[in-house]
């Protein structure tokens, strides 16, 4: 399959630890990426691999994968971590990204 | 810095064309492969094409092949959609994506700021 399946929508109370899952049969091949997207604003590479993040993005957030699912955690959740949430990874030919449909995060 | 500026976009009548154009800056742009993602309204993102660094490997979702050209021109540090026989569908915010890392590290790091294409008669 080269779907990539996440709840439309999370929320979390401010200060307190949510995760994002992400469901599909590449995962079991290869690794996740998660991005986040701000209204208006372009997508932002926040995790990827084996729990790596770039340069830059707070060390609240985290990734790990567990055969089909991929998850994405944040420890603490901030107000400015209201977002969109997009897993990626490859389709099960390798030739192909795919994204997963997205997890709009809300902070109470 | 390291920068991809698309541009381009535009309302466009159903079956028109249009072609998006995304200039990148401060980084070697010839040894990346590069993508192009879009985001439709209310909708999540949608993997389009990508081309590898030498343009001798393109690849193509299902729902633009045939209608959709990917190419680059290294010396210009550019890359370009031709996207031809547009629908109301493809209505949606344009991205280019730089591919970096190989195998469990790949990744999409870099993004512009995304360019607007309208459909609409």
């Amino acid at each position: 399959s080269s779907e990539l399946t996440q709840d439309p929508a999370v929320s979390v109370a401010l200060g307190q630890t949510v995760r994002i899952t992400c469901q599909g049969d590449s995962l079991r091949s290869y690794s996740a990426s998660w991005y986040q997207v701000k209204p208006g604003q372009a997508p932002v590479l926040v995790t990827y691999a084996k729990n790596n993040r770039p340069s830059g993005i707070a060390d609240r957030f985290f990734c790990s994968t567990s055969g089909s699912t991929a998850s994405f955690t944040i420890t603490g959740a901030q107000a400015e971590d209201e977002a969109d949430y997009f897993c990626n990874s490859r389709d099960s030919s390798g030739n192909h990204w795919v994204f997963g449909g997205g997890t709009r995060l809300t902070v109470l | 810095e390291v920068q991809l500026v698309e541009s381009g976009g535009g309302l466009v009548q159903p079956g028109g064309s249009r072609r998006l154009s995304c200039a990148a800056s401060g980084f070697i742009f010839n040894i990346y492969s590069m993508n192009w993602v879009r985001q439709a309204p209310g909708k999540g993102l949608e993997w389009l094409s990508s081309i590898s660094r030498d343009s001798s490997t393109i690849y193509y979702a299902d729902s633009v092949k045939g209608r959709f050209t990917i190419s680059r021109d290294n010396a210009k540090d550019s890359l370009y959609l031709q996207m031809n026989s547009l629908r109301d569908e493809d209505t949606a915010v344009y991205y280019c994506a730089r591919d970096l890392g190989a195998g469990d590290f790949r990744r999409l790091d870099v993004w512009g700021q995304g360019t607007t294409v309208n459909v609409s008669s």
